[in-house]
């Protein structure tokens, strides 16, 4: 089984460009993974940011991205604000069975 | 707008079973796959299987498989999620997702004796 792997923790400034990756143990993460990324809260359900590598959800705010960036999947925030302070999952599709990374939690300071 | 509206809370003992909802709203529901996805207390997310509304055809993660059976109702555009054999470390919010990424506000199912 698949192991998609996440950065367990990042810092941001405010205002400041933030890029957190999604790996995967079977070698390099392509559209073909059709990467999520999702933001959590706490107390709250999880909300979708970008599906398919790079396609925003219509409340996904301007300054956060997804691409493909040296084999991994990412999400790029630019001009970080106070509340994108949370945690954030990616999610790769294999042969139809989908994994989630361990989440990245992010700080912003 | 896509809704995804979950049933309440239960309280399970261990090795009951549970069955949960999703009524689907503000699309035509046999045109996207519902997922399922849970979150124990202070855990990330794990995902756990989907159903196809239109063709009934279902992929349960390998960790599930014999435990969880997925179903839908297409006339009342409900999904059903039903765990068997609960544990206590069943005991987590049960979300549903439709493809592109619409949530339900998740369903807490705590397993206790």
């Amino acid at each position: 089984q698949a192991v998609v792997t996440q950065e367990p923790s990042l810092t941001v400034s405010p205002g400041g460009t933030v890029t957190l990756t999604c790996g995967s143990s079977t070698g390099a993460v392509t559209s073909g993974h059709y990467p999520y990324w999702f933001q959590q809260k706490p107390g709250q359900a999880p909300r979708t940011l970008i599906y398919d590598t790079s396609t925003k959800q219509s409340w996904t705010p301007a300054r956060f991205s997804g691409s493909l960036l040296g084999g991994k999947a990412a999400l790029t925030l630019s001009g970080a604000q106070p509340e994108d302070e949370g945690e954030y999952y990616c999610s790769l599709l294999y042969s139809g069975a989908r994994g989630f990374g361990g989440g990245t939690k992010l700080t912003v300071l | 707008q896509v809704q995804l509206v979950q049933s309440g809370a239960e309280v399970k003992k261990p090795g009951a079973s549970v069955k949960v909802s999703c009524k689907a709203s503000g699309y035509t529901f046999t045109d996207y796959h519902i997922h399922w996805v849970r979150q124990a207390p202070g855990q990330g997310l794990e995902w756990m299987g989907w159903i196809n509304p239109n063709s009934g055809d279902t992929k349960y993660a390998q960790k599930f498989q014999g435990g969880v059976t997925m179903t839908r109702d297409t006339s009342i555009s409900t999904a059903y999620m039903e765990l068997s054999s609960l544990r206590s470390d069943d005991t987590a919010m049960y979300y549903c997702m439709r493809t592109w990424g619409y949530w339900g506000q998740g369903t807490l199912v705590t397993v206790s004796s």
